[in-house]
């Protein structure tokens, strides 16, 4: 069964440190998503991703962040200048729109990566 | 402002019934997911609902009633391996997808 693949699975670095986390989303798939969870939190939407492009990101994904495509497959997420409250499991998602819904990401489901653990010392 | 309310956590006895509840208020809907969540883990898809009414699919099923804003999922014949989280979370007029703080459902023998 396709499923997202993420790494690295765990993550340490230095407050200040640049980090970049990736992800392999489904092959057919066309959205991709980043979401974050604080140890004990709810999910937290960072961004999506379609045809290149950012699609929608939340006010958590500020210049701090950036997302890559840069090539068929991979889907990164970088983070610079790290700091403490930046420590959190990161996963990446994609899904395949409904065709019924016109083409909606959010009617379909979405497929999860193990998620990278990330943490700021 | 949007928000998601459900049950911080509930505990319930193996072979049991249980029933989780989801109540939302968002800027516009277009469908309702329940997600499992074991510790450490990513969130694995459980159901969707965007019309009223039961969807059943196994010993799990999900309701959803729109005018009162309402949801929940029903877990039967509960096993040890259903103690996780159970994260419910709205589509709302924006295609945002906003997600509920979860429930820890701790199953015991």
């Amino acid at each position: 069964e396709p499923e997202v693949t993420q790494t690295p699975s765990h993550q340490v670095t230095q407050m200040g440190q640049e980090v970049i986390l990736r992800c392999v989303p489904i092959s057919n798939h066309l959205y991709f998503y980043w979401y974050r969870q604080i140890l004990g939190q709810k999910v937290e939407f960072l961004v999506s991703f379609y045809n290149n492009e950012i699609s929608e990101k939340s006010e958590i994904f500020d210049d701090q962040f950036s997302v890559e495509r840069p090539d068929g497959s991979n889907f990164t997420l970088k983070i610079r200048s790290t700091k403490l409250e930046d420590s959190a499991m990161y996963f990446c998602a994609s899904n395949l729109p409904e065709l019924a819904s016109g083409g909606d990401p959010n009617t379909g489901e979405l497929f999860f990566g193990e998620g990278s653990r990330l943490t700021v010392l | 402002g949007q928000n998601i309310d459900q049950p911080t956590e509930m505990t319930a006895t193996e072979g049991a019934i249980v029933q989780i509840n989801c109540t939302y208020q968002t800027s516009g809907f277009n469908g309702l997911f329940w997600y499992q969540q074991h510790a450490g883990e990513a969130p694995t898809f459980l159901s969707y609902n965007v019309l009223d009414g039961l969807e059943e699919k196994g010993r799990f099923s999900s309701f959803l009633s729109r005018s009162k804003g309402y949801s929940y999922l029903l877990l039967k014949e509960l096993q040890m391996k259903d103690s996780a989280s159970y994260l419910c979370a709205v589509t709302d007029s924006n295609y945002q997808l906003i997600w509920g703080a979860g429930t820890k459902l701790i199953i015991k023998p």
